[in-house]
Order: structure tokens, then C-alpha cells, then sequence
């Protein structure tokens, strides 16, 4: 009954490779967001979605793009990975902008 | 953008001891949240929190919005209570993160 979750926990690619990494919640909010954690530990929003509206922070490049089938799901779609995309990427939910809660987080490696 | 600053960055503690966390930010915000990142790499939410205070346990938080600071006291700290503590706050559906305080609790 684990309330937000991510597959794979662990991802270990090469640069160049498309990979996707799935979240879902099943607290029934209705905003999804997902954030980059470097190895310094800086947590970073990328993206926060709502079945009404996408925003995006500047600074994340358009090799990564979130895709929702449904509300209870958004996946993380991730081009031509560099070996600076190598962190730990959250997935989290909130009821319109209240509290957060996030997911276990998902190590990705780029080699 | 806004800017979330966190002190100390780094803390140590005796078993039992007591500490406060300060987070600082620079602009308006919708909201204000604590989390704890244990060891293993988990957010845990600690407090929501935009204004006020609330206690929980040996924890508590205060946000004071009009002067743009929140506090997290922790009592009698013990092992488990290492990791990083986070206060990210909220801009109108964006959540931005304070840059942490490193606790460590020796027994």
C-alpha cells in the first residue's frame, strides 16, 4: 500500500541510451512532480504537473520530458543520457500544492 | 529566483542533546515543509508548515512568514535522528529546496 512509487529503484546505463523511469501514487492528489537530487545532495524541481497544466524549470533540458497516461501516473522519459544526469531522481505527489510526499527515489548511473 | 538558505550546514551532536535548524528564504511563500532524508536516501515529511507552530514528539517547527525564516527544534536528539533535514518551500505549485543541514548524532 506504498503510497508513492518508483520503478526502477536502481538504473544503470550507458550515455547515449533512452531510459524511462515510472512513478505512481495512489493517494488520489492531483499534482505530480518530479525532482533531481545531485551528489551533493541539492534537491532540484523539474517538473510539476496537474491534469490542467505542465510546468517546467528552465533549466531542465528538453531531453527530459514527463509523461502522464493518467492521474495517478507520471513517468520520466530521459534522451541521450550524459554522464551528468547520473543522480537521484524523486517523484512525489501533493493535493493541489499542499504537502508533499515522495517517492523512494530512483539511483540512476550513467556510464 | 528565490533563495532558501539553511543553518548551520553541518551539525553534530551528543546523544541528548538538543539542537534548532534555521531556514531563510527570500521571497513570499504559499507554503513551508520539513523533511528528513535518512541514511538510506528517504524524504521523510516531518512537518507542513506555513505559518505558526506545531510539535510532534520530541520535534517541533515554527514559521514566522512575515519575516521570511522557519525554525525545526529537535530534543533529545538520538542516533535515528541523523541525515539531512530539508525545508523546501512552495511558489505557486513549485517546491524549492533549502540547500540542508547535515545532523549527525553520536551515541
Amino acid at each position: 500500500d506504498t503510497a508513492v512509487s518508483q520503478t526502477p529503484k536502481y538504473l544503470v546505463t550507458q550515455m547515449g541510451n533512452d531510459k524511462s523511469i515510472k512513478c505512481e501514487q495512489n493517494l488520489g492528489h492531483d499534482t505530480m512532480y518530479w525532482y533531481k537530487q545531485d551528489s551533493k545532495k541539492f534537491l532540484k524541481i523539474m517538473f510539476s504537473y496537474n491534469n490542467k497544466e505542465l510546468i517546467i524549470n528552465e533549466t531542465v533540458p528538453n531531453r527530459f520530458s514527463p509523461k502522464s497516461p493518467d492521474k495517478a501516473h507520471l513517468n520520466l522519459h530521459i534522451n541521450s543520457l550524459e554522464l551528468g544526469d547520473s543522480a537521484v531522481y524523486f517523484c512525489a505527489s501533493s493535493p493541489s500544492s499542499a504537502q508533499q510526499f515522495f517517492g523512494p527515489g530512483t539511483r540512476l548511473t550513467v556510464l | 529566483g528565490i533563495q532558501v538558505e539553511q543553518s548551520p550546514p553541518d551539525l553534530i551532536l551528543q546523544e541528548g542533546a538538543n539542537s534548532t535548524l534555521r531556514c531563510n528564504f527570500s521571497d513570499s511563500v504559499n507554503n513551508l515543509q520539513w523533511f528528513h532524508q535518512n541514511p538510506w536516501g528517504q524524504l521523510i515529511n516531518l512537518f507542513y508548515i506555513p505559518s505558526g507552530t506545531k510539535q510532534n514528539g520530541r520535534l517541533s517547527a515554527t514559521t514566522v512568514a512575515t519575516e521570511r525564516y522557519s525554525l525545526l527544534y529537535i530534543s533529545s536528539s538520538q542516533t535515528t535522528d541523523s541525515g539531512v533535514y530539508f525545508c523546501a518551500v512552495d511558489i505557486g505549485n513549485q517546491f524549492y529546496f533549502g540547500t540542508g543541514t547535515s545532523l549527525t548524532v553520536i551515541p
